[in-house]
């Protein structure tokens, strides 16, 4: 079946540090891939996505490019700040065409701390 | 608008009691999803409804566990009897209709932690 493996946490940065969190996947076809963003006290929120091959995602200066040839989906930004501090999830759906039913099959998440 | 709601936030309960987890999906959101996360695992996966019929169930663990969606309207996730192992956080997530490429966004609740002890 289909799975995600991301790097484990805890990943403790300085502010203003650059930040790359390890993602990859294994599935049949052409999944979507997201990341989702769990803040304290919150429920998970949409990071970004990409839907095909070679597409970046990008919001509140995260990056992800969807990489078939490496199955991976690494998350990226040049610049971290304290309220970037929260638990990142990556996942994958494959849609109805595909055999799927938009559910989301989740990597176990990293938690980031940043520091000033 | 609102978003996703979850009740309760927490819940406490001894091994061999009765828990119900309620979800009230975004207004008009035909697809609800119920997820659960062990601790430090990942999030996985329990069942699909598209309005009030189960669309995939194969993530429910066993017969423990039964899902209701009255109406189409909000649902119910109960655990009878519940074991120490049920114990995670609970999480809804709601979406519009897909168009069948998987890249609908999903939204998702604050979740219910569930300790059983």
């Amino acid at each position: 079946g289909d799975s995600v493996t991301q790097m484990e946490g805890p990943v403790t940065l300085s502010e203003e540090a650059f930040l790359t969190i390890n993602c990859t996947y294994t599935a049949t076809g052409y999944p979507s891939l997201f990341w989702y963003v769990q803040y304290p006290g919150e429920g998970l929120q949409l990071l970004l996505k990409a839907t095909k091959a070679d597409d970046k995602g990008s919001n509140k200066g995260f990056e992800a490019t969807y990489r078939k040839e490496t199955t991976s989906f690494h998350l990226e930004k040049g610049s971290v700040q304290v309220s970037d501090s929260a638990v990142y999830f990556c996942a994958l759906s494959q849609g109805a065409f595909t055999g799927g039913g938009n559910k989301l099959t989740f990597g176990t998440g990293t938690q980031l701390k940043v520091e000033l | 608008e609102a978003g996703v709601t979850q009740f309760p936030s927490h819940s406490v309960i001894e091994k061999g009691q009765t828990v119900t987890l309620r979800c009230d999906p975004i207004s008009g959101h035909d697809n609800l999803y119920w997820y659960r996360r062990v601790m430090g695992k990942e999030i996985k996966f329990l069942l699909h409804f598209v309005k009030e019929s189960k669309q995939d169930e194969s993530g429910m663990p066993n017969n423990r566990f039964l899902a209701e969606r009255t109406g189409g309207t909000y649902s119910t996730l109960k655990v009878q009897p519940a074991e120490l192992e049920d114990s995670g956080v609970y999480f809804c997530a709601s979406s519009q209709e897909d168009a069948g490429w998987g890249n609908t966004e999903a939204f998702f609740g604050q979740g219910t932690r569930l300790t059983v002890v």
